[in-house]
């Protein structure tokens, strides 16, 4: 199993709403990523995880809760969203190769704040 | 601080036609770079990476990029295009170390016409 996997592809919510995004690999990958693309934007970093633990946060609003219960999945709990938020969520995980880091992107969730 | 500067937001080619995508990188230190593609409401797909083991570094689907470390260049190059190869792609940076995060250049949307 070489993939990430992101749930749900697309997702509508309302600003009092609370969802929840979900990043699974089953790869071993010990590091694993959010990031917000905007359209016609490059990825912006969110969080990194790090052997579960969290290791880097972007200043992100705190309306944006990162979870990461076990060393495969990485959930993204929303809260409170505003239309701003509306963008494409991607997950990544990080692979060493023979010293060198990559990343491995999942398809992202679509995210619509009405 | 490293970042990487991707030139022209958006280059047409005609289908058999030489494909040039140009980054241009800044680092304090030699840098890991990296090529990804974007297909449309897809996640994001390594197309090669360049990690000093060879300055010439070949890729998927035909592409490759050369390390030009007096230009601070990593330009990506494909001989012929081909209608498949219309996306975004984005050049990105990172040092080598712990969880450090790729920094994305702004992107370059390919267009291949027939």
């Amino acid at each position: 199993d070489t993939e990430v996997t992101q749930t749900p592809k697309h997702l509508v919510m309302g600003m009092t709403n609370k969802k929840s995004l979900k990043c699974e690999q089953h790869m071993g990958h010990r590091a694993m990523y959010w990031y917000k693309q905007k359209a016609k934007k490059p990825p912006e970093l969110m969080f990194v995880y790090s052997y579960e633990k969290l290791s880097i946060n972007e200043s992100v609003p705190s309306r944006f809760s990162p979870e990461c219960p076990n060393s495969s999945l990485l959930n993204l709990h929303l809260h409170a969203l505003q239309p701003e938020d509306s963008a494409l969520y991607l997950c990544a995980s990080r692979y060493r190769d023979r010293g060198t880091y990559e990343q491995y992107f999942g398809p992202g969730t679509r995210l619509t704040v009405t | 601080a490293q970042s990487v500067t991707q030139l022209g937001s958006h280059v047409s080619v005609s289908e058999g036609a030489l494909v040039l995508l140009r980054c241009n990188y800044s680092s304090s230190v030699p840098p890991y770079l990296f090529w990804y593609v974007q297909y449309p409401n897809q996640g994001l797909q390594l197309l090669l990476k360049y990690t000093s083991a060879a300055t010439l570094v070949k890729g998927i689907n035909g592409f490759e990029a050369e390390f030009k470390k007096s230009e601070t260049s990593f330009h990506l190059t494909k001989p012929s295009a081909h209608m498949s190869d219309a996306a975004e792609y984005f050049c990105a940076v990172s040092r080598v170390s712990g969880n450090t995060p790729l920094v994305f250049g702004k992107g370059t949307r390919l267009s291949v016409i027939a």
